[in-house]
């Protein structure tokens, strides 16, 4: 079944450590990214990558890393989290732009909260 | 970049009611998609629709590109269609990012 799964679903963690979540594509395309969504702000990019060893900042990518090793995997880095870092989290993937149909497909969606 | 802009806001419908979500967009678009957020947050993409008609089962959607919006149709509705519905853009300038509507919140009662 073609699918993006992140893990964890659901996170609480504390201020200051270190986490990974978590993001896989078995569809093999090429583009990859993080969004998140808060109330009233709706969903916003944090990063994307266009493929393997080529990633970008989106619109609010402060207080967070990505790496793209693989083509498969988009990991999502907060080195030290903060409180208004608390969100729902999604990742999504696919094809690169010009190659015909560019639908994204997302994740299920981790819901994260910092205190 | 691109402003997405979606209507109404909220909208309660009666169960077998039929409703209309419109979505504007201010710019020339590579891709349009619409989402059914449900009540668990996940996204459920319903239609890949930079133009033209779809259909699946009692949804529709429409988009007419060169006027910039898109509409999707809801027909016989049911209360598993309660949530959120999100139209989501993209144009060719911004690489791949999808720019999201505000939402239009739908409940249906029974």
């Amino acid at each position: 079944e073609a699918q993006v799964t992140q893990n964890p679903r659901y996170l609480i963690t504390v201020t200051g450590k270190k986490l990974t979540v978590t993001c896989s594509q078995n569809m093999n395309h090429e583009y990859m990214s993080w969004y998140r969504q808060d109330p009233g702000l709706g969903l916003r990019q944090i990063y994307y990558s266009m493929n393997v060893e080529v990633t970008d900042k989106g619109d609010v990518p402060e207080g967070y890393k990505v790496s793209r090793k693989e083509k498969r995997n988009f990991p999502l880095i907060l080195e030290s989290p903060s409180p208004n870092q608390t969100s729902l989290y999604f990742c999504a993937s696919s094809l690169s732009p010009g190659q015909g149909q560019n639908e994204q497909f997302f994740g299920p969606g981790t819901r994260l909260t910092v205190l | 970049g691109i402003q997405v802009e979606q209507s109404p806001p909220d909208l309660i419908l009666q169960e077998g009611a039929n409703s209309t979500l419109r979505c504007n967009f201010s710019d020339s678009v590579n891709n349009l998609q619409w989402f059914h957020q449900n009540p668990w947050g996940q996204l459920i993409n319903l239609f890949y629709i930079p133009s033209g008609t779809k259909q699946n089962g009692r949804l529709s959607a429409t988009t007419v590109a060169t006027e910039r919006y898109s509409l999707l149709y809801i027909s016989s509705s049911q209360t598993t269609d309660s949530g959120v519905y999100f139209c989501a853009a993209m144009i060719k300038a911004a690489g791949n990012k999808l720019t999201f509507g505000g939402g239009t919140r739908v409940l249906v009662k029974p």
